[in-house]
């Protein structure tokens, strides 16, 4: 059973950069599948950022790829993001998922950590 | 981007009795290739990261009761829960996969009448 956890600090301040792992276990992730990331603003809907595969090969939005990386680890079996110069509406829960492509329907996710833009 | 919309909003159903809700793509999420629609349905409980219900439109994720069922095709899709039990109560979403960036609908919230 895949499982996926976020980790990273809870807080982060207008302008600087936002930076989140997630660790896989029950998988390793050079053996298949895409990681990527999703989050939600209190009390709103869902929102892609992007997703990478084991090789470096990354996916993002548009509406965020001048802000977005996301890579990938193998040799720790996690993957990460970082999104740069954050404002309060970057204010959100962030969960990692995985799924079989870049444009695929989404099997695991992790549980989700929000993080607060403030100063 | 396609956009995704969902209704409604919310509604409130009584427990053993159906719950229907609607999802339109702007655009079709059917790829006339494989004849597959690119379309899925999570279900988010309080607290809880999404999970995922069906994909393809219509195909359950192992595990899920036999009582959610996904139908349609093209741009326009429904999620059904046959006989709404206690446990069903969340906000649904739907997904299309069919081209980048992903999009979800806005979510509909099902509660207990």
């Amino acid at each position: 059973q895949v499982q996926l956890q976020e980790s990273g600090p809870g807080l982060v301040k207008p302008s600087e950069t936002l930076s989140l792992t997630c660790a896989v276990s029950g998988y390793s992730i050079s053996s298949g599948y895409y990681w990527g990331w999703i989050r939600q603003p209190p009390g709103k809907g869902l929102e892609w950022i992007g997703s990478i595969y084991h090789s470096g090969s990354t996916y993002y939005n548009p509406s965020l790829k001048s802000r977005v990386t996301i890579s990938v680890d193998t040799s720790k079996n996690e993957f990460s993001l970082n999104l740069s110069s954050v404002t309060a509406s970057d204010t959100a829960l962030y969960y990692c998922a995985s799924g079989r492509g870049p444009e695929y329907h989404l099997d695991y996710w992790g549980q989700g950590m929000l993080v607060t833009v403030s100063p | 981007d396609i956009v995704v919309t969902q209704s409604p909003d919310s509604l409130a159903v009584s427990l053993g009795e159906r719950a229907t809700i609607n999802c339109k793509s702007s655009q079709s999420v059917l790829y006339n290739s494989n004849n597959k629609n690119y379309l899925a349905w999570y279900q988010q409980k309080p607290g809880q990261p999404p999970k995922l219900l069906i994909y393809w439109a219509s195909i359950r994720e192992s595990g899920v009761p036999d009582r959610f069922s996904g139908s349609g095709s093209g741009t326009d899709f429904t999620l059904t829960i046959s006989s709404l039990q206690a446990e069903d109560v969340a906000v649904y979403y739907c997904q299309q996969y069919y081209s980048s960036p992903l999009t979800f609908g806005g979510g509909t919230k099902v509660e207990i009448k």
